[in-house]
């Protein structure tokens, strides 16, 4: 069936250390959404790649969306605290027509 | 954020109980949903409701009963529960069901099955 695996499960880092996170599919992705749920919180939409190969950059993170569209990362350049939460990658399928969540990257930033 | 409300934050109920969960939206969207999140699991989709119209049911026990009245409210009605139903329930919509548009989600309302 439809299903994004997403790598690593916990990824604990020192403050300033970049951070990456990976999101694959086995089948191709019509497109790719990436969220961030803070300790206690909610997911909170972050952003939406559409086409093949995109690169979209918001201040210190950087979100890719493979050429194939089966994979998508989302790196973290110089990690804050304030960086600290899960990120979710979350895939539509055209077939199917539905968003599927990955399992989630639970980052920790240590002071 | 108050885009979308859930009620109850919290809830804890026995496994003869029944009870309903309570979710508003306030942006004008169509679509909306519930979603279960389980310690150490990814989000995983229960209902989906286009213009009150429920167009998803992702195999989930009938003890858990959607109710959509309009396109801003969203009731999740419980009984005879498990506990390993007790988790995060997170409700969720858009502005069309379709997965090309981003979902908002409101705060949860955190389960606890004794």
């Amino acid at each position: 069936g439809q299903q994004v695996m997403q790598i690593p499960q916990y990824q604990h880092v020192q403050e300033g250390e970049d951070f990456t996170t990976y999101c694959n599919s086995s089948t191709t992705l019509s497109n790719i959404q990436w969220y961030k749920q803070r300790p206690g919180g909610h997911p909170v939409f972050l952003i939406q790649l559409v086409k093949s190969g995109e690169v979209k950059k918001q201040k210190r993170l950087t979100f890719q969306f493979g050429e194939a569209k089966k994979n998508s990362s989302l790196h973290i350049t110089a990690t804050q605290t304030t960086d600290v939460g899960t990120y979710f990658c979350a895939g539509y399928y055209n077939q199917g027509g539905k968003l599927i969540f990955g399992q989630g990257t639970e980052l920790s930033v240590k002071p | 954020e108050t885009g979308v409300t859930q009620t109850p934050r919290h809830l804890v109920m026995g496994m003869t109980n029944k009870k309903s969960l309570k979710c508003e939206q306030h942006l004008g969207h169509n679509a909306m949903y519930w979603y279960k999140q389980s310690a150490k699991k990814p989000l995983e989709l229960m209902f989906v409701y286009s213009l009150e119209e429920r167009v998803e049911n992702n195999s989930v026990p009938s003890r858990f009963s959607p109710e959509c009245p309009n396109s801003s409210h969203l009731f999740l009605h419980l009984h005879t529960l498990q506990p390993e139903d007790s988790a995060l329930y997170l409700c969720a919509s858009s502005p069309y069901s379709s997965g090309t548009y981003e979902q908002y989600f409101g705060p949860g309302t955190r389960l606890t099955v004794t």
